[in-house]
């Protein structure tokens, strides 16, 4: 059975602060990893990662994958109030998602 | 250009009954995914349904069901509610049968309370 698993679950921080979000797997048919952000209710894209140590970069947040270690970081860089939100992780063929890092980030 | 849509937004039902949700998906996408999400937890995987035939369930009890119209739109089927099916039922779109090769595009959900 495919398995995701997510660390921290919970993380506050201040304006400014740097933090990194983990994302651990096992799956049977990986084809890709995913990130998405989730703030009220859709969860919205951010990352997907297929190759390892190529990093993806959009503004202020980065990903990258580790294909033999089996496992994958976010980035969020200067962070600010509007990155509050729950980080979701998914791989596998079920997409199957980690329970997500809630992280809040305090003026 | 429309997102994903779902209806209803909320929803509150008792022990026993049914519930049918519904969704549309983004104009062009064949294949729709439906996720449960319980408070605290990530979206757990449904049934995904490409070009109308279903092409993946998860480890859900038969009293769920879907399918899938010819338009693409789909529908989550629920029948005798138990208290534990009080959740965020979420619907994805995207282009291809592949659930995670690519980006899932998400409605803002269906929040069914079972009293």
């Amino acid at each position: 059975e495919d398995k995701v698993v997510q660390s921290p679950l919970s993380l506050v921080v201040h304006e400014g602060d740097t933090v990194t979000l983990n994302c651990s797997y096992e799956v049977t048919n990986f084809r890709s990893l995913l990130w998405y952000k989730q703030e009220k209710k859709a969860p919205t894209f951010l990352f997907m990662l297929t190759s390892s140590g190529i990093e993806k970069k959009s503004g202020r947040l980065s990903s990258i994958l580790d294909k033999k270690e089996l496992f994958s970081i976010l980035n969020i860089t200067a962070t600010q109030t509007g990155d509050s939100a729950i980080y979701l992780c998914a791989v596998g063929g079920k997409s199957t998602f980690g329970d997500g890092t809630t992280l809040t980030v305090k003026p | 250009d429309a997102g994903v849509t779902q209806s209803p937004t909320h929803l509150i039902k008792t022990r026993g009954q049914h519930v049918t949700l519904r969704c549309s998906p983004i104009s062009g996408h064949k294949s729709v995914s439906w996720y449960q999400q319980v408070l605290g937890q990530g979206p757990q995987f449904i049934f995904q349904y490409y070009e109308k035939e279903e092409r993946g369930r998860g480890n859900f009890p038969d009293r769920f069901s879907a399918r899938q119209f010819p338009n693409y739109s789909s529908e989550l089927n629920v029948n005798a509610l138990l208290l534990g099916d009080s959740a965020l039922y979420l619907c994805a779109s995207s282009w291809g049968q592949g659930r995670s090769t690519g980006e899932l595009f998400f409605g803002e959900g269906s929040r069914l309370t079972v009293l």
